[in-house]
């Protein structure tokens, strides 16, 4: 299994400013993602964080709007830039520990509210 | 696309009542499907998956049978406890094989009184 922590845990911020979110796993895994639940919705992909490479995106999330990194094998961050208060959400980090698995593994989620 | 539909909450049962929640999907190919749980304050766990039609998956007496003919994967357990208080989201896999991607329905609140 694989432990996951983001921060923070929650924020208010302020239109037009950005955040930035971090997730970290306790170990080593192959895939991380991004997803954001807005008020009273499902969860929704924001993109795959690759590890050394560019994050591949969904339909309608965009890297000008959601840049991700992911410098290694247990840390990927997401920054919401350009805060409206339609980003007001919860953002998770997930991961897969390994290829050929369907299992992934969460984070507590960030509450972000954008004032 | 694909897409996955659960029965609205919030579910309230009495302890020890038998429980249903109902999720259906519309997928192309052959999706796996999950069932996920998020208790109060914690972050999403993975309660129990099924990865091809008859399948049925199981865990902490929770049970849900992958129905291709119904595109359907009901959650149901025999006897909730206050314990099972939460929200559940049942989920599809999406694209290539190992891309890891999941689709979520909408979430059900579970609540069990004493």
């Amino acid at each position: 299994s694989a432990v996951i922590s983001q921060k923070p845990s929650r924020d208010i911020c302020q239109r037009g400013t950005s955040l930035t979110i971090q997730c970290q796993v306790d170990s080593q895994v192959t895939m991380m993602f991004w997803y954001r639940q807005q008020p009273g919705q499902s969860l929704t992909l924001i993109a795959t964080a690759n590890q050394g490479s560019e994050a591949t995106y969904e339909s309608g999330f965009v890297i000008d709007k959601f840049p991700i990194s992911r410098p290694n094998l247990t840390f990927s961050t997401l920054t919401v830039s350009n805060l409206s208060p339609e980003d007001s959400s919860i953002y998770l980090c997930s991961a897969q520990a390994r290829l050929n698995t369907d299992t992934q593994y969460f984070g507590p989620g960030t509450r972000l509210t954008v004032l | 696309g694909d897409s996955v539909t659960q029965m609205e909450g919030p579910v309230t049962l009495s302890e020890e009542a038998f429980l249903t929640i109902n999720c259906t999907y519309t997928a192309t190919g052959y999706p796996s499907l999950f069932w996920y749980v998020q208790y109060p304050g914690e972050g999403l766990q993975l309660l129990l998956k099924a990865t091809k039609a008859d399948d049925k998956g199981s865990n902490k007496g929770f049970e849900a049978t992958y129905r291709k003919e119904t595109t359907s994967f009901h959650l149901e357990k025999g006897s909730v406890q206050v314990s099972d208080s939460a929200v559940y989201f049942c989920a599809l896999s999406y694209g290539s094989s190992n891309t890891g991607k999941l689709i979520f329905g909408q979430g059900t609140t579970l609540q069990v009184k004493p």
